[in-house]
């Protein structure tokens, strides 16, 4: 059981360089997440998606985009990346309850110089 | 959306009891409260939830005020492997997770 699988591990991206982050589940989870992570802080929400084709953004949206074409799928795309965006990022899926766990990735650390 | 509000670090002996505090008092009726923790260089994990009654489980208790501002996480013995960053989190009608800075357990062997 996989569970939340994400890829890379790790990126080095020069400033203004697109990417993409993948991020794929084998829970039939409908809710899907992504989050950064700077240090010493906590996780903040950059776009969601209740159920394939449906997408939001969450707190810090700007510079990303994502799409939701499958319910296993949740890519994260960075458009011209910034040194700002330097920062490790999650993905998580749950079911579509607000009284259940949620599981996350192992992370992707991305650095932009 | 107000964040919750924990300390940003206690610690432990080794094989006590911890109880980890967290203040949630702009808390909405339908919000559950989370509790997941984070071991250095991983994704957070979940540990438990609960809207009104105190939880348990294998790995902890969750104790919530009856009026629901604030809530508890026990560990009921730390071990070393219990060391990490405890996240409380409030979990809205969208499914969405409201985090904090959370609370770095330090437990001393």
């Amino acid at each position: 059981n996989a569970g939340v699988t994400q890829t890379p591990k790790f990126q080095v991206l020069k400033t203004g360089q697109s990417m993409t982050l993948q991020c794929a589940q084998d829970m039939n989870h409908e809710y899907m997440s992504w989050y950064r992570q700077d240090p010493g802080m906590g996780l903040r929400l950059i776009h969601y998606s209740v159920g394939a084709g449906i997408t939001d953004q969450g707190e810090v949206p700007n510079g990303y985009n994502v799409s939701r074409s499958t319910t296993e799928d949740f890519p994260l795309r960075l458009l011209s990346a910034a040194p700002s965006q330097t920062s490790v990022y999650f993905c998580a899926s749950s079911t579509r309850t607000v009284n259940t766990e949620a599981f996350f990735g192992q992370g992707t650390r991305l650095t932009v110089v | 959306d107000a964040k919750t509000t924990q300390p940003n670090s206690m610690e432990s002996n080794e094989e006590e009891p911890v109880h980890l505090p967290c203040n949630h008092s702009t808390i909405s009726g339908t919000d559950y409260i989370h509790w997941y923790r984070q071991l250095p260089s991983q994704g957070p994990e979940y540990v438990i939830h609960g809207l009104t009654s105190n939880v348990n489980n294998r790995m902890a208790s969750l104790a919530i005020a009856e009026d629901r501002k604030s809530s508890t996480l026990i560990l009921h013995r730390a071990t070393l492997r219990d060391a990490a960053v405890y996240y409380c989190i409030r979990r809205d009608s969208n499914y969405q997770l409201i985090w904090g800075a959370g609370t770095k357990l330090i437990i001393k062997p």
